[in-house]
């Protein structure tokens, strides 16, 4: 088992549209969760963290996080075409020591 | 504030040669971490500088090191270059010690090794 986990896509929604990525993760003493965005050939863009249960919201974006179930998940309201790129969603380790990268879920949005 | 910068962008070597990448924080930043990336294995932990001291360590081989300066200024070098060192390098800085907290990326470098 993969220590953090995410489809790998690519998920393909209509512009204005909401978009749904999930992440699940193995160590379930961990605190801190991100979402980054990394569109190709470009380094990844913090978008969004989260340390309590329940949502988070920013924007277009909101951040959902259920450590009993060990997920956490990213939704985009009203979906732009220019939010068509790879979703990275990261765990810090329960021992703070390691931050741990999903493999990213590619987001196409077409107009 | 300016970003998070890292030279050089590219670079090309030799199987065998060592590469010393740099990575200036963003100004006020104390913690800076570095990250391999590849198509395959994806966005890899490398380490975490906290003033002047590595706090934290990924699982690489001891050919990949790196050092922080006093002005938070890193650097990551590897030794023995071998052909799957072929990656982008991330270096990220965060405001504060640890990995719990949000981190900022740069550009990147990106090293061939042939």
């Amino acid at each position: 088992q993969k220590e953090v986990e995410q489809n790998s896509g690519p998920l393909s929604v209509p512009e204005g549209a909401i978009a749904s990525l999930n992440c699940t993760y193995s160590d379930r003493g961990s605190q801190s969760f991100f979402w980054y965005r990394q569109y190709s050939g470009k380094s990844p863009e913090l978008i969004m963290f989260i340390y309590s249960n329940g949502d988070k919201e920013d924007g277009r974006f909101t951040a959902q996080l259920n450590k009993a179930s060990q997920y956490v998940s990213l939704l985009i309201r009203d979906s732009q075409p220019s939010d068509s790129a790879t979703y990275l969603c990261a765990v810090v380790s329960g021992g703070y020591n390691k931050l741990i990268f999903g493999a990213g879920t590619r987001l196409a949005v077409h107009p | 504030k300016a970003g998070v910068t890292q030279t050089p962008r590219y670079l090309i070597k030799t199987r065998g040669q060592q590469v010393t990448l740099s990575c200036s924080p963003i100004s006020g930043h104390r913690s800076v971490s570095w990250y391999q990336q590849t198509p395959g294995q994806g966005l890899q932990f490398l380490f975490e500088y906290f003033s002047e001291t590595q706090r934290n360590k990924g699982n690489f081989p001891g050919r990949f090191s790196g050092r922080q300066f006093s002005n938070s200024r890193s650097e990551m070098n590897v030794s023995t270059l071998e052909l799957g060192d072929s990656a982008l390098y991330l270096c990220a800085s965060s405001p504060l010690e640890g990995l719990g907290y949000e981190q900022y990326f740069g550009p990147g470098t990106r090293l061939t090794v042939t």
